[in-house]
């Protein structure tokens, strides 16, 4: 079954320091990954898609179906990315509409000055 | 404005109660999502619907029940409220375009 992983409910870490959140998946396809972030229990943003290889806000995030995962990456934390993050896998079809996504149970970064 | 609208923003009933939340999608989007977010839970995956047709199930309870209209607007009916129903509930929605969610501000359910 297509699952998400998101080992950690919680991370802290010091303002300026490198920041790594995980997310594994379990899926026999070619996945589609993004993460979303959810500042203060507003609305969830997309914050990456890997098809992209975006980077935004300076976090960047590589797939790596070996180890099958898409870790989210920062070189320094600043106290505005202070926010729950949720790892989404994409599977299914695409037309039709038959996409499905599944979500991780989110990490909780946190950022001290 | 992500462009996905959720009316109401708040709302307190009371236990047994039914509601109706709301979500229009963003213009061109054909499917809709809609997730419940409780403090203990996480993001619960809920429903989904394609062009007013349901398309996923997740873990919705019987009371519950969505639709999704011609005009591609959807509702969610929460019925026999319980008290830990309260929770954020999101809509999102996407367009067959190999693209991501785009989420609303979401309804604040309290069941008192």
């Amino acid at each position: 079954a297509q699952r998400v992983t998101q080992p950690e409910k919680l991370l802290s870490v010091f303002k300026g320091a490198p920041v790594e959140l995980k997310c594994n998946y379990s899926y026999s396809g070619s996945p589609e990954l993004f993460w979303y972030v959810q500042y203060s229990r507003q609305r969830l943003q997309l914050l990456l898609r890997h098809i992209s290889r975006e980077s935004i806000k300076g976090f960047t995030a590589d797939l790596n179906k070996g180890e099958t995962s898409f870790h989210l990456k920062k070189p320094f934390a600043q106290e505005e990315d202070s926010a729950m993050y949720y790892c989404a896998l994409k599977y299914g079809w695409n037309s039709g509409g038959y996409q499905k996504v599944t979500f991780g149970t989110g990490t909780k970064l946190q950022v001290i000055p | 404005d992500s462009g996905v609208t959720q009316t109401p923003k708040h709302l307190i009933t009371a236990t047994g109660q039914r509601v109706t939340l709301r979500c229009s999608p963003r213009s061109g989007d054909l499917s809709v999502y809609w997730y419940q977010q409780s403090l203990d839970q996480g993001l619960q995956f809920l429903i989904q619907y394609y062009n007013g047709e349901e398309r996923a199930k997740g873990n919705i309870l019987e009371r519950f029940s969505a639709q999704q209209f011609p005009d591609l607007h959807s509702e969610l009916n929460l019925s026999s409220l319980e008290l830990g129903d309260s929770a954020l509930y999101f809509c999102a929605s996407s367009n067959r375009v190999n693209y991501g969610y785009t989420f609303g501000s979401g309804t604040r359910l309290t069941v008192v």
